[in-house]
């Protein structure tokens, strides 16, 4: 399956630790986002690179969270010192180039739970 | 600002009969594009069917169908001949035409489809 993947599927960590999540994206795929999704809420954006250049990020995007795609291919976020309030579901999504009508493929999400 | 609303948290449905689910939408773009996502509890999202604000006709894609409503700023879907496996989160999000094409969400409708 060449589908856009993540890794770990789950975490559990204690707050205050810091956590890095993975995304590789589907191959030829030049754009990537993160989503963060709460429980009973849609998926929110936070980040967005072209090939290797973070070009948009949101402002629910903390001074503690970092995302980089070195060389335009796997993505990492990670979240420093992390709060019960990080706890959420956080997608990975990639497209090729291409219009608008190009939709978005998503990967089954990271599920963080911050005890 | 765009925004996505969803208006039914929940929904029924008995096998084979046909649904609609609500989506209306807030934008002042001329140009965007309105799509729907399924999410099982497996955590995915799946591409569903998409709407430009240009094109003339409904969009269809098997049993999904897409009732815009320009004037009205609203995107229904239609799934005819429910299935037991159409159970899920339906989210409605909208793309605006230029920059990073990311997702604005609404916060979903969970669909139960029952025998």
């Amino acid at each position: 399956d060449t589908g856009v993947s993540q890794d770990p599927r789950h975490k559990i960590t204690k707050r205050g630790q810091n956590v890095t999540f993975r995304c590789d994206p589907i191959s030829e795929h030049n754009r990537l986002y993160w989503y963060r999704q709460t429980l009973g809420q849609g998926p929110e954006f936070l980040t967005y690179f072209q090939n290797e250049a973070q070009l948009e990020k949101s402002r629910l995007l903390s001074n503690r969270f970092s995302a980089e795609r070195p060389k335009g291919s796997f993505s990492t976020l990670e979240i420093q010192r992390t709060e019960q309030g990080d706890s959420a579901m956080y997608l990975c999504a990639s497209s090729p180039p291409g219009q608008m009508n190009t939709e978005a493929f998503f990967g089954q999400g990271t599920r963080l739970t911050v005890v | 600002a765009q925004k996505i609303t969803q208006t039914q948290p929940g929904m029924f449905v008995q096998e084979k009969e046909a649904v609609t689910l609500d989506c209306t939408y807030d934008t002042s773009d001329p140009s965007y594009g309105l799509f729907w996502y399924k999410q099982p509890s497996s955590g995915e999202m799946i591409f569903l069917i998409y709407q430009g604000s240009y094109d003339q006709q409904n969009a269809t894609e098997g049993r999904y169908s897409l009732n815009f409503q320009k004037a009205r700023k609203s995107a229904n879907l239609v799934i005819s001949a429910s299935q037991l496996g159409d159970s899920a989160m339906y989210f409605c999000a909208m793309r605006a035409s230029s920059g990073t094409y990311k997702y604005i969400f609404g916060t979903g409708t969970r669909l139960k489809v029952l025998a």
